[in-house]
């Protein structure tokens, strides 16, 4: 049972490269989140599933765009990666989202990328 | 909107000290409140949690209290140890919905 997977663990890309992140999960778990990670700023939800075949926009969607591949998989895309994209990126997964549970999330080891 | 603050860091203490990190937080309603850990080069783990008012969580000898008076829910350790050294987030949660986070605070334990 590995959890949450995320490819590649780092990666440099020059102005105005695409690049795709992926992110999966073997929990079977029904929601799915990207965030990312700044400097004194914490964590920054970008885009959420909160099931499979739906997506929303969170709180810093400009730049990204996602996919639902299945229920397993998640994939964040960066179309024309800028500078001010340089962060780590962590996916995370839980079993449900909305109604008045809580419910756990669960997070990857994260991907580290340098825009130049 | 919702909001969390939590204490600045880094903060660097000896081994066996006493850890307090301070959280407070913004939120109508009534959220749940979270202590998530990060060690160096890993992704963050939930360490404890609590749903309501009065509730104590507590995990790996870190304990925190859900304070509705004063909107807070500061993290302790008694005595903490080298291995304690991370990123400490504290979170707050409605409804189900996404967490929000605090900016994190570096707490780094020396022998």
């Amino acid at each position: 049972n590995a959890g949450v997977t995320q490819t590649p663990k780092f990666q440099v890309l020059k102005t105005g490269q695409s690049m795709t992140l992926q992110c999966a999960q073997d929990m079977n778990h029904n929601s799915m989140y990207w965030y990312r990670q700044d400097p004194g700023m914490g964590l920054r939800l970008i885009y959420y599933s909160a099931s499979e075949g739906t997506t929303d926009k969170g709180e810093v969607p400009n730049g990204y765009n996602v996919s639902r591949l299945n229920k397993r998989e998640f994939s964040l895309r960066l179309e024309s990666a800028a500078p001010s994209q340089t962060s780590v990126y962590f996916c995370a997964s839980s079993e449900g989202w909305g109604g008045t549970n809580y419910y756990e999330q669960y997070f990857g080891p994260g991907t580290r990328l340098t825009v130049t | 909107g919702d909001s969390v603050t939590q204490m600045e860091g880094p903060v660097t203490l000896s081994e066996e000290a006493f850890l307090t990190i301070n959280c407070t937080y913004t939120a109508t309603g009534y959220p749940s409140l979270f202590w998530y850990v990060q060690y160096p080069g890993e992704g963050l783990q939930l360490l404890l949690k609590a749903t309501k008012a009065d509730d104590k969580g507590s995990n790996k000898g870190f304990e925190a209290t859900y304070r509705k008076e004063t909107t807070s829910f500061h993290l302790e350790k008694g005595s903490v140890q080298v291995s304690d050294s991370a990123v400490y987030f504290c979170a707050l949660n409605q409804a189900g919905t996404a967490l929000i986070f605090g900016k994190g605070t570096t707490l780094s334990v020396s022998s």
